[in-house]
This record gives structure tokens, sequence and C-alpha cells, in this order.
């Protein structure tokens, strides 16, 4: 058990839709990141966020997009969803003090399938 | 710190010990990582082990890390049929010192364990 939550856990959608995927942290996670993993790959880096503000992107175009509330939750939007874009979404948060600074926890995922 | 390579696929017996290795390519990485990830579950941390470390021991896992080869391995000793699930090895990306707490993974071991 993390302590980190995920929803929905799963969501099926159309191409061209827009979708929001939720998360809530552990309580003093400040840093929270998002993850796309396709069938049969390993996670690939979306973006982080620390203290409400993205301070990292990996390679994914600007309709993936983010947001971070001061209550530890955060939020993965992607507009004019793609075929490709079928996958498990894995946010982690870590805290930025104490000794575990760089441990990641992971949340259950939320599946979504475009259609 | 981009590229993470694993063998796809590892079957042992129950009671045996299963080695799982990892070969990655930024030698400025700081931690190594291994999670573990069940049918339709997100990552569970194992272990991982920080960069200056050769071996790293935790109950049935040990981590050995060899740093001129690049190269990381999982041993798990008396492997169960529980133990049977996708492994990841993943580094942290590091950016002038700094962690930034980007991970990047590999495609995952997947362990077979045979009663």
């Amino acid at each position: 058990e993390t302590g980190v939550t995920q929803s929905p856990t799963h969501l099926i959608k159309t191409r061209g839709q827009q979708v929001t995927l939720r998360c809530s942290s552990q309580s003093g996670h400040n840093t929270v990141s998002w993850y796309q993993q396709a069938l049969g790959q390993g996670p690939q880096f979306i973006f982080q966020y620390y203290r409400e503000e993205e301070n990292g992107r990996g390679n994914f175009p600007p309709r993936f997009s983010g947001l971070q509330f001061p209550n530890y939750s955060s939020e993965l939007n992607v507009n004019a969803l793609e075929l490709d874009d079928s996958a498990l979404y894995l946010c982690a948060s870590r805290s930025d003090s104490g000794t575990d600074t760089d441990t990641q926890y992971f949340g259950p995922g939320t599946r979504l399938t475009v259609l | 710190g981009e590229d993470v390579e694993q063998s796809l696929f590892l079957s042992v017996r129950e009671g045996d010990s299963s080695v799982i290795n990892c070969t990655y390519t930024d030698s400025s990485s700081t931690y190594l990582y291994w999670y573990k990830q069940e049918p339709g579950a997100g990552l569970q941390l194992l272990t991982y082990i920080f960069s200056n470390m050769d071996m790293k021991q935790d109950q049935r896992l040990t981590v050995l890390l060899n740093k001129k080869d690049k190269h990381l391995s999982l041993r798990i000793a008396d492997t169960q049929t529980g133990d049977s699930a996708i492994y990841f090895c993943a580094e942290t990306y590091t950016d002038r010192g700094s962690t930034l707490g980007r991970l990047y993974f590999g495609r995952g071991t997947q362990l077979t364990v045979w009663p």
C-alpha cells in the first residue's frame, strides 16, 4: 500500500475526446510525476510537478497537460485523444524532505482505452 | 540515461533462485531501482541501490551493481509462485548533479515461476 490513489481505474473514450485522470498523493509529497505505460512496454515519463508548477517534461506533445493542487491531488489532462493514447497511466509521488526523497511511490494506475 | 535494457522473459522452478539482469547507459545515475508489477496493478518498489554501493541485500532480494559495466542484477532467493510478475529496472535521470526524479525504465522482465 503506497498511499497513492488514482481514479478512475478504467476509462473508455473515443478518438478526439478529452480525458482527465486524477491522482491523490501521500500527505507531504510535494512532487508528483505522471507516466504512460503502453502494453508490453515500460513506463514512459510524461511530466513532473513540484509545488503546483511543471518542472520537467518528457517527449509528449502539449495536448498532454497537468495540474497539481495544494491538497496533494493532481490531474493529467489529454486533449484530442488518439488511438495510441491507449495505455495504463501511472502517477508517482515523492517527498522533498527527510531521508526518502529519492523514492517514488506509484499508484495503481488508470487504464485508458481509446476507440 | 534513456536506454535501459532487460531480457524479456525468465522461467524458473519454485525454490530455485532467479536472477534478472539489466544494463543502463547513464553513468551519472544516482539511484537504480527494481519495481515489481503484477497483472493489472501499478508498480511496487522492491528495492533500490545507491550508485556508490556494489551490493544490497534485503531478505530474499540481493541487488548487485557493476558500475564499470553499467550492469545491475536482482537475485531472488527461494523463488515462489507469488513472485511471478514483471520486474522493471529503472534509473534516476540526473542533471548537473541534481536528481530531477525522472525515472527511465526498461521494458520489464516477465518472471514465471513453475510449481
